[in-house]
């Protein structure tokens, strides 16, 4: 397994077009996340997936955005009618969330390399 | 919100030690504190956490002070490839997504 992989690493489209990227975490990772990172901000919550199931979504996720974890592994996040304003990296990172001696332990995060992607 | 405060830049030379600080004032006792960096084009990495004992891995040590309301991040040999962001953040419990601020941009210099 060679982390987490993101696709495309790049993408531009026209206003008011629909993207889908792709996120495929370590196999063994229960949690994935998605974050939006701007030039010269850190990275910003979107949501996250425990298994197939969507846990929490931030504020920031227009109803324009939809995430998808169908089958507990790979996840799709999708722009729908794209505005100047979506473009940004979009990055996805995945971890264990696992019990150990009887209480749950959580490691790390694993980021991928993100998506960026330029609305025109 | 971020709960940290971090200087926006700091420069080091190469083969130095590099001492990143961050200030969390409001730190509750369940709290972690977490290290990750962004090197350029890349997604952020994890560095290293702490509750309230110093650690220490491959990577780098992790000073928090006793009334838990500062850390410091140290980088013992700073090499040009550790020139990147780095976020402190602060965490409850794993179920609260990582909340990342602005961090410290850390330039090592030849």
């Amino acid at each position: 397994d060679t982390g987490v992989s993101q696709d495309p690493r790049h993408k531009i489209t026209k206003r008011g077009q629909n993207v889908t990227f792709r996120c495929d975490p370590i196999s063994e990772h229960n949690r994935l996340y998605w974050y939006r990172q701007t030039l010269g901000q850190g990275p910003e919550f979107l949501t996250y997936f425990q298994n197939e199931a969507q846990l929490e979504k931030s504020r920031l996720l227009s109803d324009r955005f939809s995430a998808e974890r169908p089958k507990g592994s790979f996840s799709t996040l999708e722009i729908q009618r794209t505005e100047q304003g979506d473009s940004a990296m979009y990055l996805c990172a995945s971890s264990l969330r696992a019990s150990g001696t009887g209480a749950f332990v959580s490691y790390g995060y694993t980021f991928g390399s993100g998506t960026r992607l330029t609305v025109v | 919100d971020a709960k940290t405060t971090q200087p926006p830049s700091m420069d080091c030379a190469e083969g130095r030690a590099a001492n990143l600080p961050c200030n969390h004032s409001t730190i509750s006792g369940n709290e972690y504190v977490y290290w990750y960096r962004q090197i350029h084009s890349q997604g952020p990495q994890y560095i290293i956490h702490g509750l309230k004992n110093n650690e220490t891995n491959e990577m780098a040590s992790l000073i928090i002070t006793e009334d838990r309301k500062s850390s410091t991040l140290i980088l013992p040999h700073a090499t040009l490839r550790d020139t990147a962001v780095y976020y402190c953040i602060v965490r409850a419990s794993g179920n609260t997504p990582l909340v990342f601020g602005k961090g410290t941009r850390l330039s090592v210099i030849a």
